[in-house]
């Protein structure tokens, strides 16, 4: 099966920093690697996402790059705000398919 | 994007009771989960909910421990039986229309289990 490491599991940053959040994989298949935010009280929300064909993509303040040969990913958080402050979770679909693992989640705290 | 209600949206329990959680859509859609995750943990998944045919668990995730019904393409239930404070975690229902790109989720049940 697929298994996902994703690291740092806290991370603290000053308003208007820059946040990284790096995720490794295990299954060489994996094609589709999805980024969500969890905030308190709430379900987690798909905030971008990227495909194995694609290294890079980005929406406005975030971006997720991705190495398939070293099977990692990354989601970079620019000029961050205190509404930034939730869990992250990266996820990767096993042997191509509709399911997904995630790893073990970020809880990135935005210091006014 | 999906609308999902869940219920309840916590609850505190006695051990030994069982509690049902209840995951209702506003549109029809393919495929329904059951997630479990613990305190301060990530998302594992329980069982995926089959319409008209017994769920799908998981390794580690039993039928007779978490029963699953999904009577039609909009509604699923998910109960967790004869309950222990392990039990205690949040419980999220999921949907997906079909691709792993349109993955949704509720707002989660938060279980205290005494």
């Amino acid at each position: 099966g697929e298994n996902v490491e994703q690291h740092p599991s806290t991370l603290s940053v000053q308003e208007g920093d820059s946040a990284v959040i790096k995720c490794t994989y295990s299954d060489s298949a994996s094609n589709y690697f999805p980024w969500y935010k969890q905030e308190l009280g709430k379900g987690p929300q798909l905030i971008i996402d990227i495909r194995s064909n694609v290294g890079e993509k980005k929406d406005q303040r975030i971006a997720v790059t991705l190495n398939k040969t070293a099977k990692h990913f990354s989601l970079h958080i620019t000029e961050t705000q205190p509404e930034d402050s939730a869990v992250y979770f990266c996820a990767a679909n096993y042997n191509a398919g509709n399911m997904l693992t995630f790893g073990g989640g970020t809880r990135l705290m935005v210091k006014p | 994007s999906a609308v999902i209600s869940q219920k309840p949206s916590r609850d505190i329990c006695q051990r030994g009771t069982s509690l049902t959680i209840q995951c209702q859509v506003d549109s029809q859609v393919t495929m329904m989960f059951w997630y479990r995750q613990q305190p301060g943990q990530s998302l594992t998944l329980i069982a995926t909910a089959n319409q008209g045919s017994e769920a799908t668990y998981e390794s580690g995730f039993v039928i007779d421990k978490f029963p699953i019904s999904r009577p039609n393409l909009t509604f699923s239930t998910l109960t967790v039986s004869n309950m222990s404070p392990e039990d205690s975690s949040i419980y999220l229902c999921s949907v997906s229309t079909g691709s792993v790109e349109k993955l949704f989720f509720g707002s989660g049940t938060q279980l205290s289990v005494l």
